[in-house]
């Protein structure tokens, strides 16, 4: 059985600039949710995708959006960069379904420092 | 709105005392509970959920609908206890996919 897997590891972008971070889900796993996790702060939901749906959004402008593809793999996008993005971005993979909440496992995570 | 706290941000302790970190969550509905826990260098990880009722690596944790608490604890702490603790709640239900963590507790548990 795969793990979560995340990439890249890190990356510096400058202000203004769009960045795109990938997450391949655990086999057998059909949704995916994203958290950033600022600097002495806990994981803060952004969104969660269901078999390519968005299934739910936090507290984060459309600036951040997604795309989950039919392997079930995800990306989060990023546009117009600011100093605040500065974060760790976290993936987590899980078997969802009508109804139900599974257990969520999380990526080792991208460290991204916008300058 | 849905809230978790956790008051202190660093605990230690003695390897062989008890160890208790302290959650408090806010949520109008019914809430599940969880404590994750990240060791060094190692990717966050489910520790227990309230709903199985477990005991994992020693620890328990007891939801207390009246004092919105769900404290984590464990009677002899060991070193390798040592790590960050995040406190997580999600409401029950389908439509409840959201996990809202505390900002977590460093915990370090000296020999």
């Amino acid at each position: 059985e795969t793990g979560v897997t995340q990439s890249p590891t890190h990356l510096i972008k400058t202000r203004g600039q769009q960045v795109t971070l990938r997450c391949s889900s655990q086999s057998g796993h059909n949704t995916v949710s994203w958290y950033q996790q600022a600097l002495g702060q806990g994981p803060q939901f952004i969104f969660q995708y269901y078999r390519e749906e968005e299934n739910g959004r936090g507290n984060f402008p459309p600036r951040f959006s997604g795309l989950q593809f039919p392997n079930y793999s995800s990306e989060l996008n990023v546009n117009a960069l600011e100093l605040d993005d500065s974060a760790l971005y976290l993936c987590a993979s899980s078997l969802g379904g009508q109804g139900k909440n599974y257990e969520q496992y999380f990526g080792p995570g991208t460290r991204l420092t916008v300058t | 709105a849905q809230r978790v706290t956790q008051p202190e941000k660093l605990l230690s302790v003695f390897k062989g005392a008890p160890v208790e970190l302290k959650c408090n969550y806010s949520y109008s509905g019914s809430p599940e509970l969880f404590w994750y826990v990240q060791y060094s260098r190692q990717r966050l990880q489910l520790l227990l959920r309230h709903i199985s009722r477990e005991s994992i690596k020693g620890f328990t944790a007891d939801l207390n609908k009246g004092e919105t608490s769900f404290h984590l604890k464990k009677p002899f702490a060991q070193e390798e206890d040592s790590a960050m603790y995040y406190c997580a709640l999600r409401g029950l239900g389908g439509s409840n996919y959201k996990l809202t963590f505390g900002k977590g507790t460093l915990l370090t548990v000296n020999p």
